[in-house]
C-alpha cells in the first residue's frame, strides 16, 4: 500500500454515532485526500488538505469532517449527519495536488 | 462534473489475449493522465502514468496512448492474465486548476476468462 496505512479495515456505525477512520502517511507526502466509493461506482472526493492546518472540501463533504494537525495523518470523522455511510473509504496521498496518488487499503464502513 | 469517461463500463477478454480500455477526456489542455488498477476490496494502485508532451509509454506488458487530436487516452495490456481482473481508473490533471485533485473516471470492469 505504499506507506500508508488505514485503520481499521472493517467499521461499524450505529445510528447518531460518530466514528473516526484513521490514515496515516510515512511516505513524506504534502497532501492528503479521503474519498468515498460505492459499490461498483467511481471515487468521489470528500476532502483533501495540501498541507497541515489546511484542508478544503471536496465534491461531497457534508457528512464528514476532518483535521490536519500532522503531516503524517489526515483522520476523516463520519459524523450522525451523514445519513447514507455505508460505503468503502479511501485515503491517498501524494507528492502534491498535481501529482500521481497513492492509496491505502480502504475501511469498508457499514451501518447496524 | 468529470471531464474524464470512459467508453466501456465491462470488457471480457480471452486469457492471453492483448487487452484495450479506453478513456476520453475533454479538456484538450489537460497535461497529465495516470491509470489505476483496483482489485476487489482494494485500493487503486498505480499502473502507469503519461504527460501531455508524450503520445506513448511502455511499461512492464502495459502501453498508454494518448492522442491529443481526439482527446483519447488508452491503457493496453498485452498477453492478458487471469490475474489482470480488475477495475481500471483512468485520471487526468486538470489545466489551471489551482493545486485541485486529480479527476477520475468511473472506471472499466476487466474479466479474464480462461
Amino acid at each position: 500500500d505504499g506507506g500508508i496505512t488505514q485503520s481499521p479495515k472493517y467499521l461499524f456505525r450505529k445510528e447518531g454515532q460518530n466514528v473516526t477512520l484513521s490514515c496515516e502517511q510515512n511516505l513524506n507526502h504534502d497532501a492528503m485526500y479521503w474519498y468515498r466509493q460505492d459499490p461498483g461506482q467511481g471515487l468521489r472526493l470528500i476532502y483533501y488538505s495540501q498541507i497541515v492546518n489546511d484542508f478544503q472540501k471536496g465534491d461531497i463533504a457534508e457528512g464528514y469532517s476532518v483535521s490536519r494537525e500532522k503531516k503524517e495523518s489526515f483522520p476523516l470523522t463520519v459524523t450522525s449527519a451523514q445519513k447514507n455511510p455505508t460505503a468503502f473509504y479511501l485515503c491517498a496521498s501524494s507528492i502534491s495536488a498535481t501529482e500521481k496518488l497513492f492509496f491505502g487499503s480502504g475501511t469498508q464502513l457499514s451501518v447496524l | 462534473g468529470e471531464s474524464v469517461g470512459l467508453h466501456l463500463p465491462t470488457l471480457s477478454v480471452q486469457e492471453g489475449d492483448n487487452s484495450i480500455i479506453n478513456c476520453a477526456y475533454s479538456n484538450s489542455a489537460s497535461d497529465y493522465f495516470i491509470w489505476y488498477k483496483q482489485e476487489s476490496g482494494k485500493g487503486p494502485q498505480f499502473i502507469i502514468d503519461i504527460r501531455s508532451n508524450m503520445d506513448k509509454r511502455q511499461g512492464q506488458r502495459v502501453t498508454v496512448l494518448l492522442n491529443k487530436t481526439v482527446k483519447h487516452l488508452s491503457l493496453q495490456i498485452a498477453a492478458t492474465q487471469p490475474g489482470d481482473s480488475a477495475v481500471y481508473f483512468c485520471a487526468e490533471n486538470p489545466p489551471n486548476s489551482g493545486n485541485t485533485p486529480l479527476v477520475f473516471g468511473k472506471g472499466t470492469r476487466l474479466s479474464v476468462i480462461a
